[in-house]
């Protein structure tokens, strides 16, 4: 079946960067944008950025500008999420969603998610 | 960005009682608009998309309505396993808002 595996949960200290992975399987990988989203304790979900697995384009968003890279390997069909500079406001549930239906090509509703990764960034 | 805003934040129900989550957008979004569950340490489940259509499996007496701003999922009888938190998405652009989310309380 359709599904998005992500990597274990991480401790970073304040500053470190983390990088989530989001491994793909049951569908053509290169078919379907994927996006991450997060949720911080307390707040809303936030879109963080998407990425079209097919030649690697990005669009983050505007707040994670600079901060936050997001690639693809087409070989291992895995999403991964880099986030840099990691401060204490961080500490959240990262998602990983595809995109769907294909023929959105990115502006589509998120079916499957994956089950979430806790990072906490704590000195 | 567009605004999603849901009411009420907590709704608190019987088994077996109609309940309705109301989302708002601050401009209109036509139908492209998405519901999710989430249950306690899981991700979100897609229930319905352009605002109406119900997900394959997704139980019957979920239901949702409207477009352009207001919408609303209702759940027509409550089951002990809707007990859950109920989010609206809007979609139709790269970057998305959330609504705050109604969390379905046993009374």
């Amino acid at each position: 079946q359709v599904q998005l595996v992500q990597s274990g949960a991480e401790v970073k200290v304040p500053g470190a960067s983390v990088k989530v992975s989001c491994k793909a399987s049951g569908y053509l990988f290169d078919n379907y944008y994927i996006h991450w989203v997060r949720q911080a304790p307390g707040h809303d979900f936030e879109w963080m950025g998407i990425i079209n697995p097919r030649g690697g384009g990005t669009n983050y968003a505007q707040k994670f500008q600079g901060r936050i890279t997001l690639t693809s390997d087409t070989y291992t069909s895995t999403v991964y999420m880099e986030l840099r500079s990691l401060i204490s406001e961080d500490t959240a549930l990262y998602y990983c969603a595809r995109d769907f239906p294909m023929v959105a090509a990115g502006k589509g509703w998120f079916d499957p998610w994956g089950q979430g990764t806790l990072v906490t960034v704590s000195s | 960005d567009i605004q999603m805003t849901q009411s009420p934040s907590t709704l608190s129900a019987s088994v077996g009682d109609r309940v309705t989550i109301t989302c708002r957008a601050s401009q209109s979004i036509s139908n492209w608009l998405a519901w999710y569950q989430q249950k306690p340490g899981k991700a979100p489940n897609l229930l319905i998309y352009k605002a109406s259509t119900l997900e394959g499996g997704v139980p019957s007496r979920f239901s949702g309505s409207g477009s352009g701003t207001e919408f609303t999922l209702t759940i027509s009888s409550l089951q002990p396993d809707d007990f859950a938190t109920y989010y609206c998405q809007h979609y139709n652009s790269y970057s998305r808002t959330f609504g705050q989310g109604t969390k379905v309380e046993i009374k």
